[in-house]
């Protein structure tokens, strides 16, 4: 079992429609979670933290966490052709070592 | 702030070269520093990371080695490369302790040939 898994996708959704992201992980002790998004041919860019159980909202982003089922999602609001990327989940494990872990992302395709 | 630098953007080399890719932080004391790799297509793979100057942890066995000479410097070096270590190399940083995002240089692209 990967230790952080994501749908490679692509996920397509029309412009102005929800996008719903979604990440599975295996170390029940994580505490801490990431979601990036990767233009192609360009380096990771944090765009969202969560750390506790529940929603976290920030502008068109909104993180979901939920620990019991060791789950935690992206929605993006009113998407845009400028959000088409691929995003990456990454979480921390729980042995404390800064070491953070990737998921394989999942490709994101805003149609006009 | 703090800002991350990675050197060269883009970088071809013959199979057998030597390889020095660096990495240089400002901005911040002491943080945590990382190479990863990342395969055409693929996700991110975590080759090294450093919590200090000379502590390097190896997370995958290869012909790639990487050094931390001082607290806010990381080289990726390698005596003989493969076909194999073609990819997008990313330098990133941390704040210390186990709970902060990573937050990444611009990378650098190699190509084997």
């Amino acid at each position: 079992q990967k230790e952080v898994e994501q749908n490679s996708g692509p996920l397509s959704v029309p412009e102005g429609a929800i996008a719903s992201l979604n990440c599975t992980y295996s170390d029940r002790g994580s505490q801490s979670f990431f979601w990036y998004r990767q233009y192609s041919g360009k380096s990771p860019e944090l765009i969202m933290s969560i750390y506790s159980n529940g929603d976290k909202e920030d502008g068109r982003f909104t993180a979901q966490l939920n620990k019991a089922s060791q789950y935690v999602s992206l929605l993006i609001r009113d998407s845009q052709p400028s959000d088409s990327a691929t995003y990456l989940c990454a979480v921390h494990g729980s042995s404390n070592t800064g070491k953070l872990i990737f998921g394989q992302g999942t490709t994101l395709q805003v149609k006009p | 702030s703090q800002t991350i630098h990675q050197w060269p953007a883009t970088l071809v080399q013959p199979v057998g070269s030597p390889l020095s890719l660096e990495c240089t932080v400002e901005g911040t004391s002491n943080p945590n520093l990382y190479w990863y790799r990342q395969a055409a297509g693929r996700g991110l793979q975590l080759l090294f990371y450093s919590v200090g100057i000379g502590q390097i942890s190896s997370e995958v066995p290869q012909n790639l080695s990487a050094s931390r000479p001082q607290d806010r410097q990381f080289i990726l070096s390698s005596k003989k490369l493969l076909l194999s270590d073609s990819g997008f190399y990313l330098c990133a940083w941390s704040v210390p302790g186990g709970d902060s995002p990573l937050h990444f240089g611009n990378g650098t692209r190699l190509t084997v040939t």
